[in-house]
Order: structure tokens, then C-alpha cells, then sequence
């Protein structure tokens, strides 16, 4: 049971490029969201989704795209990277709240810097 | 829309004495809250949640938090802080009444003096 997997790790573009941020669970969740995290501004949210086919915006969506075509997957697509979106992004999948399972579970993150 | 406020940016605590880390919220519907903690280079670790009973609730590694719904509060407290509680720690609302998002507040840091 691996809980959450985001690749890569660690990633530098260039200003303009476009890149894919892999998000997998294997726990059958249905919630599954993008953060990302700055100093001094906490944890923002991006993009969520509530099932398979279905995606609503967060806080901070702009430069941001996201498909939820299976339940396990929900990769974040950056369409053309500005040094702004120089953050530590964050994927969580979260139980449906049943039985009071309601807490969200984190990957380990991925450092991206835009130059 | 729901939000979350950590009033400190950092709390500095001695080795040893009571530590509270504040957390207040908005919230249209009834609240679940969280507290996660993150220690460097890593992700975020889950620590307790408030769901529905006792204000009282208790978590990992010694922390409890109490809800106060008049205050709109979730405060994290420990009764006798170790320097190993040092890192930053996050709250967090999901509103289960509207559209299950979790927001997080901006994180206050932990710092315990030996």
C-alpha cells in the first residue's frame, strides 16, 4: 500500500515550458487535491476533485489545469511555467467521510523551480 | 467561503512547559478540523481531527486540541513541550456540508528552547 506517489521529486524548467505533475493513490479515494506551498503563505489549494471526470478550482487555479479520468490518477498540468510557479507542490487524497474517515493523506511533494 | 486563520507566525516555547499553537475558523456549515504537522524537507503528517463529540480531542505524540464552537477555536496544545516538537504545523477546515474542500491556514512554527 503505497498511500500517495507524486513524480518527480525535484524538477527546474525554463520559463515558458509546459510540464505534468504526476499524482497516483491507491486507496480508493474519492477526493483528490493539488496545493501548493510558499514561506509565509501556508499550504493554497489549486485544484480538487470529487470523483472520477469531475474538477472544481481552489484558491489559486491561474496557469493550472487538471483531468481526473480514474479515480487512482489526477495529474496537474503546467501550461506555459512562470518563475511565480516556483513553489513545492502537494497532491492529497481524501476519504469520503464515512465511518469519520475525513483527514486527507499527502505525497512527499515535488520542488519545482521555474528559471 | 470557509478559511482559516493562525494568528502567530512563529510560538517559541521552553523545553519542558505547556505549548498552544492558535487556530481559528469560518465555516457556513458544521466544520471538520485538523491539525498536521510538517518537519523539514518532508510532507505533512497528520496529527488529530475534530469530527463530532468531546471538545477534548487527543492525537499523536501527546497533542490534544480543543474545539470551541462559540469561538470558532481549534487550538493545539501539549502539556510538556520537547525540542523534537519543533516544525511547523498547520490547521485545517473541510466543510462536509458544502463542497469537501480542505483549506489550510498559513502555518505557525514551533520552536522549543532546550
Amino acid at each position: 500500500n503505497a498511500g500517495v506517489t507524486q513524480t518527480p521529486k525535484f524538477q527546474v524548467l525554463k520559463t515558458g515550458q509546459s510540464m505534468t505533475l504526476q499524482c497516483a493513490q491507491d486507496m480508493n479515494h474519492e477526493y483528490m487535491s493539488w496545493y501548493r506551498q510558499d514561506p509565509g503563505m501556508g499550504l493554497r489549494l489549486i485544484h480538487y476533485s470529487v470523483g472520477a471526470g469531475i474538477t472544481d478550482q481552489g484558491e489559486v487555479p491561474n496557469g493550472y489545469n487538471v483531468s481526473r479520468s480514474t479515480t487512482e490518477d489526477f495529474p496537474l498540468r503546467l501550461l506555459s511555467a512562470a518563475p511565480s510557479q516556483t513553489s513545492v507542490y502537494f497532491c492529497a487524497s481524501t476519504p469520503d467521510g464515512g465511518e469519520g474517515n475525513t483527514e486527507a493523506f499527502f505525497g512527499q511533494g515535488t520542488r519545482l523551480t521555474v528559471v | 467561503a470557509q478559511s482559516v486563520a493562525q494568528p502567530e507566525d512563529q510560538v517559541n516555547v521552553a523545553e519542558g512547559n505547556p505549548l498552544t499553537v492558535k487556530c481559528t475558523y469560518s465555516v457556513s456549515g458544521n466544520p471538520y478540523l485538523f491539525w498536521y504537522v510538517q518537519y523539514p524537507n518532508r510532507g505533512l503528517q497528520f496529527l488529530l481531527k475534530y469530527i463530532t463529540g468531546d471538545n477534548l480531542v487527543k492525537g499523536s505524540y501527546g497533542f490534544e486540541a480543543e474545539f470551541n464552537k462559540s469561538q470558532t477555536s481549534f487550538h493545539l496544545k501539549k502539556p510538556s513541550a520537547l525540542v523534537s516538537d519543533s516544525a511547523l504545523y498547520f490547521c485545517a477546515v473541510r466543510d462536509m456540508n458544502r463542497d469537501d474542500k480542505i483549506i489550510f491556514g498559513k502555518g505557525t512554527r514551533l520552536h522549543i528552547l532546550p
